[in-house]
């Protein structure tokens, strides 16, 4: 079946380096791949997707990378701030009907 | 501004009652989704619809329904509330099937006793 992970232990940054969360999927190659963040009490919001013939996406702090050969997707928020303190989900589609499937979140920690 | 609502934000209720939560989303988009999210695990999809009066199952369906009348609403019906079903319930939507974000709502809390 197809298996979407995410590290599940948080991860404590210092302010000001780069954050690099990781997603695996396995048993199947989605056609492209998104994140979000998630606040506490809140609904997750959309960043950025990547499709499968993309290497790399970047906006502003942000970088996903997606590496379909590795079967893994890296999510990069370089000069970190506490603000950036959230859970991120990793969501690729599904391989029958393009829903998605979302990873549990890693939960990220900026510390000042 | 477009958004997405839930109603209520939370709610407890016993074991065996009919439950609907509310979703009602001003983007004017065709479709929409109900997830639950539990600790631990990632978001999981119960229904989703493509349009009015189209609706189809989720991995996590048994026990809940839906219906679309208009494009606006997507009322998702617990038939006899269980503790399995204490969760968070998010509802999203968006513009397109395949590439297009989710734009989502705020959530509900449901305790079932």
């Amino acid at each position: 079946s197809q298996k979407i992970e995410q590290n599940s232990e948080a991860l404590n940054i210092q302010e000001g380096k780069t954050a690099t969360l990781t997603c695996n999927y396995t048993n199947y190659s989605p056609a492209y791949l998104q994140w979000y963040r998630q606040d506490p009490g809140r609904g997750p919001v959309f960043l950025l997707l990547i499709r499968e013939n993309e290497k790399e996406k970047r906006k502003e702090r942000l970088k996903v990378t997606f590496d379909t050969t590795l079967k893994q997707s890296l999510f990069h928020i370089t000069a970190s701030q506490p603000a950036d303190s959230a859970t991120y989900l990793c969501a690729p589609n599904r391989d029958s009907n393009y829903q998605l499937i979302w990873g549990a979140g890693t939960k990220l920690i900026i510390k000042p | 501004d477009a958004e997405i609502t839930q109603s209520p934000r939370h709610k407890i209720t016993e074991t065996g009652r009919q439950v609907t939560l509310a979703c009602h989303q001003t983007w004017n988009h065709n479709n929409m989704f109900w997830y639950r999210q539990d600790l631990g695990h990632g978001l999981r999809l119960i229904h989703y619809s493509y349009g009015v009066h189209d609706t189809n199952k989720g991995e996590v369906s048994d026990g809940y329904s839906v219906s679309r009348s208009n494009t606006e609403d997507l009322p998702l019906t617990l038939e006899s509330a269980a503790s399995s079903q204490t969760s968070v319930y998010f509802c999203a939507s968006s513009r397109g099937q395949t590439y297009n974000e989710q734009f989502f709502g705020p959530g509900t809390r449901l305790t079932v006793l």
